[in-house]
């Protein structure tokens, strides 16, 4: 089992609609967890941190669920410029960070 | 504000040939690290350093070298390069202690080796 595990997509959603993505991770006492987006051939970037209490930045919200060992990300009014893939990224303390292998969002007109 | 800057950005290399994958942050970061980026499986640690003179293995280390004389540069080698390491390589940096704020990427190197 992968330490961290996303839906591979592509997940193809109209501009304006709701799309929301959920990673699961198998490490118990991974301590921080991220959201990046990566557009086609190029590098990975921030996207957002993900909270216990939840957070929102614009039009996205990160959610993390301890209990059941997932992170999820909901994109509201999507737009064009949304297409990217999204990697969910966990870290166990120290320097191990794992990164998922990405959910790929194109977003159409 | 450079950020972290990887050169070259495209390899092809004959296999056994060895070569250098160069990287510098300007950030003054003292943890810098690289990855390997192969299709449906997610970034893979290679080796990491969390200061100059410290360097230490990640997942995938067997046929990379690495080095950290400086702060800013931290250079991976290929030692014999095979198919296998055919591949995207990306290096990271971040501030020790800084979960939060993430990694900061260079913009890749794509690597093929025939």
């Amino acid at each position: 089992r992968k330490e961290v595990e996303q839906d591979p997509g592509p997940f193809n959603v109209p501009e304006g609609a709701t799309v929301a993505f959920n990673c699961t991770y198998s490490n118990s006492a991974s301590q921080s967890f991220f959201w990046y987006r990566q557009d086609c051939r190029k590098e990975p970037k921030l996207l957002m941190s993900v909270y216990s209490s939840g957070n929102e930045d614009g039009r996205f919200t990160a959610q993390l669920n301890r209990a059941s060992q997932y992170i999820s990300l909901l994109i509201r009014d999507s737009k064009l410029s949304d297409s990217a893939t999204y990697l969910c990224v966990v870290n166990s303390g120290g320097f191990k960070t794992i990164f998922g292998a990405g959910t790929r969002l194109f977003v159409k007109a | 504000n450079a950020g972290v800057t990887q050169t070259p950005k495209f390899q092809v290399l004959k296999t056994g040939q060895s070569m250098t994958l160069q990287c510098a942050q300007d950030m003054n970061h003292e943890y810098m690290s690289w990855y390997r980026q192969d299709p449906g499986m997610g970034l893979r640690l290679i080796h990491y350093s969390v200061g100059a003179g410290i360097t230490d293995q990640g997942e995938v280390p067997n046929g990379y070298n690495v080095s950290r004389s400086t702060t800013e540069d931290f250079p991976l080698r290929l030692l014999s390069a095979a198919p296998s390491q055919t591949s995207v390589y990306f290096c990271a940096s971040k501030e020790v202690g800084q979960d939060g704020y993430g990694y900061t990427f260079g913009s890749g190197t794509r690597l093929t080796v025939v």
